[in-house]
């Protein structure tokens, strides 16, 4: 099966500082995302990215599929960026997608 | 929005219960899925979905069982609920065709 590994698996940061979020796969991945989940809430897509960089505000993703591996990368932190990402991987629309063990992210004031 | 939810939202059950999960979607989404969260393990799969009918079977498939019997309705049944399968449960749809996954709101199951 797939296997997904998720580094670091917390991180804590003073606010204003940047995070970078790895997610390693073992197997070829066809389908990327990153997800965000509030402390005990829903999850919510932040990239659909199966290869190459996408940004949205101050999260830059790039995914290097041919080297099974993909960043999330957070620029100038806030303390409302605290919670746990996700990276889930699958192979097609015919395989489920696989989750990583999520990285914990607390932003300090 | 894509809109997927779940009830009931918090279940305490007994051991050797029966507690059935549903997940409903508006998205017209093809597929969908079971999965569970515990601390230090991330989701796990447990059955998923292609479509009305049909179940599939993910990583963790024991001790539950699933049903799709339409497009939008996804159940997860637990027929003897034991003390390990208290946990956090979510349902999400998928598209088929860019496979992004659309999450409820997760629910809290607890089996005393």
């Amino acid at each position: 099966g797939q296997q997904v590994q998720q580094s670091p698996a917390s991180l804590v940061l003073q606010e204003g500082e940047n995070a970078e979020l790895q997610c390693n796969f073992s197997s070829t991945a066809t389908r990327l995302q990153w997800f965000y989940q509030h402390p005990g809430g829903r999850l919510v897509s932040l990239f659909y990215n199966p290869s190459g960089t996408k940004h949205t505000g101050r999260l830059t993703s790039t995914t290097v599929t041919n080297e099974r591996r993909s960043s999330l990368h957070i620029s100038s932190s806030q303390t409302t960026d605290s919670g746990t990402y996700f990276c889930a991987i699958d192979r097609s629309n015919n395989n489920a997608p696989r989750f990583g063990a999520g990285t914990k992210l607390s932003v300090k004031p | 929005e894509a809109a997927v939810t779940q009830s009931p939202r918090n279940k305490v059950a007994v051991t050797g219960g029966k507690v059935t999960l549903s997940c409903n979607q508006t998205n017209n989404h093809n597929n969908m899925y079971w999965y569970r969260q515990d601390t230090g393990h991330g989701l796990r799969l447990i059955h998923y979905s292609y479509g009305a009918g049909s179940t599939e079977k993910g990583d963790i498939p024991d001790g539950y069982k699933a049903s799709r019997p339409s497009q939008e309705n996804f159940s997860l049944i637990l027929e003897l609920a034991t003390p390990s399968q208290t946990s956090v449960y979510f349902c999400a749809s998928g598209d088929a065709d860019t496979g992004q996954l659309y999450f409820g709101e997760g629910s809290k199951l607890t089996v005393l």
